[in-house]
């Protein structure tokens, strides 16, 4: 299946530091997502990016899908942030999606 | 709230036992899926049901099987508990239409399963 790398694995910020979290996959997709795990499990859906460029408030995330990479940006970073960024893609139409290894944010105060 | 129901929320049973684990998508949503979530392997995909048809099958270990009912409900089931099946189990949902766009996965809050 399709290879899914997430950097850097582990980030620490201060609160207000802006940062940008990283998705490399290996081959062509047609779904990208981005999760926010929080420090109680759960799992939300941030964005919808297969490509182009998103924004919703403090984040935003941009996918170049001809060079198999996917961005997310933090800005002005709070310690509600914390927890496990996943970026996960899909194949054609095969439904699975799978998942990178995650970024884990702890942003302290 | 994503919409995706699970429960329980917390199970602890014993080897060798057999455990149901369910899940109802949010309302409209014809697909489910279902992950496992442990510290060593990540979130791993077990198998996705669509309008009540198997169709995608991941990482998912004979022992367990799922089905999706007529009301769209799916459950998961793990049986010959092994203490390596510990994890959280987690249930998602999408419209899964014809039309690919905005296709986004929401999570239910998921099941954490303890084999002691």
């Amino acid at each position: 299946g399709i290879q899914v790398e997430q950097s850097p694995p582990d980030l620490i910020l201060q609160e207000g530091a802006n940062s940008t979290l990283r998705c490399n996959f290996s081959d062509s997709v047609n779904n990208l997502q981005w999760f926010h795990q929080n420090p109680w499990g759960q799992l939300i859906n941030l964005f919808y990016i297969p490509s182009g460029t998103k924004q919703n408030g403090r984040l935003s995330a941009t996918t170049v899908a001809t060079e198999r990479y996917s961005l997310l940006y933090i800005s002005s970073s709070q310690t509600t942030d914390s927890g496990v960024y996943f970026c996960a893609v899909e194949q054609g139409n095969f439904n699975k999606f799978y998942f990178g290894s995650g970024t884990k944010l702890n942003v302290k105060p | 709230d994503s919409g995706v129901t699970q429960t329980p929320k917390h199970l602890i049973t014993a080897t060798g036992q057999r455990v149901t684990l369910r899940c109802s998508p949010r309302s409209g949503d014809l697909s489910v899926y279902w992950y496992q979530q442990s510290l060593d392997q990540g979130l791993q995909f077990l198998i996705q049901y669509y309008n009540g048809e198997e169709r995608a099958k991941g990482n998912i270990l004979e022992r367990f099987s799922a089905q999706q009912f007529p009301d769209l409900h799916s459950e998961l089931n793990l049986s010959s508990l092994e203490l390596g099946d510990s994890a959280l189990y987690f249930c998602a949902s999408s419209v899964r239409g014809n039309d690919l766009a905005n296709e986004k996965l929401f999570f239910g809050s998921g099941t954490q399963l303890s084999v002691l």
